[in-house]
């Protein structure tokens, strides 16, 4: 059974400080995604992760892959409360047209 | 505007009364896909579609039926629905091209069965 496994599942941090999210999956794949879903709304896409080594910054966001490890992680550098949301990765397997999805990490900034 | 469009945004039904939640994108996509999200378990493919006429199963099929009849919609059905069907359910589409592009995900259909 595939399975991609987030985290930590809740995180709540100060303002200013750097966490990172780990995203760890049992099959073999170079396609990871990253999204974010804020309270209520829908899932919008971040980062797409498409090889080993793969590295992808947005902001105060930073994705990276390794394959051979089978983890991804999504470091967050100097948080702000802007970025209270909760985090999925993605899987899509190297065979297959399935994706499968982490379990999401609630990340909450406080002031 | 490029977007996924699901209908309807809420939904209240009872036992066994059929319903359909529609999915519809405007971006010329080939795959298409649905979830539900419950809490602590994320995301969960329930059937996806790569082109008109194709449709697979994901992980929690049981319950659900969908149609891909024209490239742009993919409605969910729910012949039966039962309790444990309550959900929030998203559809979301990909071009897919070369396996690269993410999905884009509509805005979701809270559903209550009672």
């Amino acid at each position: 059974e595939l399975k991609v496994e987030q985290n930590p599942l809740f995180l709540s941090m100060q303002e200013g400080k750097n966490y990172t999210i780990y995203c760890n999956y049992s099959t073999t794949s170079d396609r990871l995604y990253w999204y974010r879903q804020d309270p209520g709304k829908s899932l919008e896409s971040l980062f797409v992760l498409l090889s080993n080594g793969a590295v992808k910054q947005e902001g105060r966001l930073m994705a990276s892959l390794d394959t051979k490890a089978r983890l991804s992680t999504l470091h967050i550098t100097a948080a702000v409360h802007d970025l209270s949301a909760t985090y999925f990765c993605a899987v899509l397997p190297s065979t297959g047209n399935q994706f499968y999805f982490g379990t999401g990490t609630s990340l909450t900034v406080i002031p | 505007e490029a977007q996924v469009t699901q209908n309807p945004r809420y939904l209240i039904t009872v036992t066994g009364k059929k319903l359909t939640v529609t999915c519809s994108q405007n971006m010329n996509h080939e795959y298409m896909s649905w979830y539900r999200q419950d809490p602590g378990l994320g995301l969960r493919q329930i059937y996806y579609s790569m082109n008109v006429e194709v449709t697979d199963k994901g992980d929690v099929p049981e319950g659900y039926k969908v149609s891909r009849k024209e490239k742009r919609n993919f409605p969910l059905i729910l012949e039966s629905p039962s309790p444990n069907q309550t959900s929030l359910y998203f559809c979301a589409s990909s071009p897919l091209l070369y396996r690269v592009s993410p999905l884009h995900f509509g805005n979701g259909t809270r559903l209550t069965v009672t």
